[in-house]
């Protein structure tokens, strides 16, 4: 079965600080999105990656093939990252299937 | 370049009425997908199209639900007799279906539906 799991739930941090968000899947896939969701808002998409490393600002994300793994990093925290961050895996065909998200919360 | 766009934003319907939710995709698009956000739920699949075919609809209710990309317009979806439970944020993603596979897909600022 297809399957994506996202960990934590809910994450609450000052700001400035490192942020990780994990993403776990149950089979081989194709590629892997990480999308963010500010609250009553649309979704914008922020990386799909097939394999290694991508970075764009202050965003990081990296997936691991061989543990069925990525994650999402943030650097340097800041209030407006305050969103619902979500992964969203291809298997092997077009649609995703998605984690049920980590709501980021950046205290000032 | 415009990104995807759809219409309305928000939508009310009453229990029984038809809803129809319009997505015009990225310029040099041809994929549409459409998901489904329940309240306090992930997204889920709804249907995959290419101009004018059905691709995957595996994730549509078998009934009152339909969904199409003419060959010129956007693509529909089409909600009859709606009920309650249909109240949901409609997410419409276009890709560009190009053979160097997998395509990014954009999402669409989604549309609101409540049913009353």
């Amino acid at each position: 079965k297809n399957e994506v799991e996202q960990s934590p739930q809910n994450l609450t941090a000052q700001e400035g600080e490192f942020i990780t968000i994990n993403c776990s899947y149950s089979v081989g896939i194709s590629a892997l999105h990480w999308l963010q969701q500010h609250p009553g808002g649309g979704i914008v998409s922020l990386f799909m990656l097939s394999s290694g490393k991508k970075k764009h600002g202050r965003l990081i994300a990296t997936i691991n093939i061989q543990e069925k793994h990525s994650s999402l990093h943030i650097t340097a925290s800041h209030p407006r990252d305050s969103a619902v961050y979500i992964c969203a895996a291809l298997f092997g065909n077009e649609k995703l299937t998605f984690g049920t998200g980590t709501r980021l919360t950046i205290i000032p | 370049n415009a990104g995807v766009m759809q219409n309305p934003r928000h939508l009310v319907r009453r229990r029984g009425q038809e809803a129809r939710l319009r997505c015009s995709p990225m310029k040099g698009h041809s994929h549409v997908y459409w998901y489904r956000q329940l309240p306090e739920e992930g997204l889920k699949f709804m249907v995959y199209l290419q101009k004018e075919n059905i691709i995957d609809e595996s994730g549509m209710p078998k009934e009152r639900f339909s969904a199409e990309f003419p060959k010129e317009g956007p693509s529909i979806l089409r909600i009859q007799q709606v009920v309650r439970g249909d109240s949901a944020a409609y997410f419409c993603a276009s890709s560009t279906g190009t053979t160097r596979s997998p395509n990014t897909q954009y999402f669409g600022p989604g549309t609101r539906l409540t049913v009353l």
